[in-house]
């Protein structure tokens, strides 16, 4: 479900390190996952996405992870750079729903040099 | 190719005051289309969805209202702005039979003082 309430936990990495990024969803109907990455004061850019028949989707130094027996999605970006810096939301597609797009917590990212 | 407008990118109104934000969408027929808002530090949350002309569905209970004249245009507005109402919105659409791929416009920064 939504938690637009709370201020977004972070995580602080060193540059060229891996960073992993977690996300727990709620409706276990849900079909299809996407990441996002928000850079301030922009909308969110499409990183990767997963359908639920997948545990686990490469891209150009992403990697997505989904266990649907706890309902988690995980994001691990591989050697994290200064540009890497920015919020990460996890989103789910309710397709039982009309097809929303209803996004996680989302945590900021920083990268120290 | 698809692209998504929206504007205008910031927004200072007096509380009271009428406020209407448009997007529109170009390259494609049939969108869903999304306001999403962002308080400082937090998640989005859903505001409307629409699923075609004349068609509009509200997420939560607010002073805010949607319309879709058009096929490609989706429009956010208020008859009296509440301090409250400040955000960044974003407009969304994807594509319509499938709701994949969404897209985000830039985001109007809204300032109620």
């Amino acid at each position: 479900g939504e938690n637009v309430g709370l201020h977004l936990p972070t995580l602080s990495v060193q540059e060229g390190d891996n960073s992993i990024i977690n996300c727990a969803y709620s409706n276990s109907a849900s079909d299809y996952f996407i990441w996002y990455k928000q850079e301030s004061g922009k909308g969110p850019q499409f990183i990767i996405d997963i359908r639920s028949n997948m545990d686990k989707r490469q891209g150009q130094r992403v990697t997505v992870l989904l266990n649907k027996t706890v309902k988690h999605l995980s994001l691990q970006i591989a050697a994290t750079q200064p540009g890497d810096s920015a919020v990460y939301f996890c989103a789910e597609i309710l397709y039982n729903q009309g097809g929303k797009l209803i996004f996680g917590q989302g945590t900021e990212l920083s990268v120290k040099p | 190719s698809q692209t998504i407008h929206q504007w205008p990118a910031t927004l200072v109104q007096p509380v009271g005051s009428p406020l209407s934000l448009e997007c529109t969408v170009e390259g494609t027929s049939n969108p869903n289309l999304y306001w999403y808002r962002q308080a400082a530090g937090r998640g989005l949350q859903l505001l409307f969805y629409s699923v075609g002309i004349g068609q509009i569905s509200s997420e939560v209970p607010q002073n805010l209202s949607a319309s879709r004249p058009q096929d490609r245009q989706f429009i956010l507005s208020s008859k009296k702005l509440l301090l409250s109402d400040s955000g960044f919105y974003l407009c969304a659409w994807s594509a319509g039979s499938a709701g994949y791929g969404y897209t985000f416009g830039s985001g109007t920064r809204l300032t109620v003082v």
